[in-house]
């Protein structure tokens, strides 16, 4: 099967310019996560989705960060106007269910460099 | 609220020698643990898990890790280490909820 990609693999923008990264889960994944990785630190939990719905987005850092899942089917993390500290590694990731067992998928990430 | 800590944030072997990647966590309610591997330029793949049952778990690749709920500890461990298990290594507790806690992360450097 194929496995969850990631759109694009690396991003450089400015200050003050919008990027919007995307992301296919594996088909047939009704859950849907976005992590995001800061220099060195911990994978933090941005959001979760299932099918189309947010099921938690606690982990957004601020109105800058919109999510989208239309469909249920791929989705979409924008970021504007971006920051320097939104720079890092953001990773998605999908399961089949959300049980506490279940073990995530991830993509390779997009590595979003802001300057 | 849960926390993973993962003692080391690099650790260098030799070819040949024992792995040991350190894990301590913290949850309130009986935890799912994972490890997951990183290698360069890919994603995070699970390298085993946690969930009931026994505490001495087997993963992919000739890596183990050991539950032990009294020093709330699930260190990696493996015998042998090989040049291609350099990587980087994630401890991770989901104690339900939809979130996985991850921990900083630990890079392993295989020296020939």
């Amino acid at each position: 099967e194929a496995g969850v990609t990631q759109f694009p693999s690396h991003s450089v923008i400015e200050k003050g310019q919008t990027v919007t990264l995307r992301c296919d889960p594996i088909s047939g994944h009704d859950n849907l996560y976005w992590y995001r990785r800061v220099m060195g630190k911990e994978i933090k939990f941005l959001l979760h989705f299932v099918k189309e719905s947010k099921q938690d987005e606690s982990g957004m850092p601020n109105n800058r960060f919109l999510a989208e899942r239309t469909g249920g089917t791929y989705s979409t993390l924008k970021v504007q106007p971006a920051e320097l500290e939104d720079s890092g590694v953001y990773f998605c990731a999908s399961s089949q269910d959300a049980r506490a067992n279940s073990p995530l998928h991830f993509g390779n990430g997009t590595r979003l460099t802001v300057t | 609220a849960q926390s993973v800590t993962q003692l080391g944030s690099h650790v260098s072997v030799s070819e040949g020698a024992l792995v040991l990647l350190r894990c301590n966590y913290s949850s309130s309610v009986p935890p799912y643990l994972f490890w997951y591997v990183q290698y360069p330029n890919q994603g995070l793949q699970l390298l085993l898990k946690y969930t009931t049952g026994a505490t001495l778990v087997k993963g992919i690749n000739g890596f183990e890790a050991e539950f032990k709920k009294s020093e709330t500890s699930f260190h990696l461990t493996k015998p042998s280490a090989h040049m291609s298990d350099a990587a980087e290594y994630f401890c991770a507790v989901h104690t339900g909820g939809f979130k996985t806690i991850f921990g900083a992360g630990t890079r392993l450097f295989v020296k020939a």
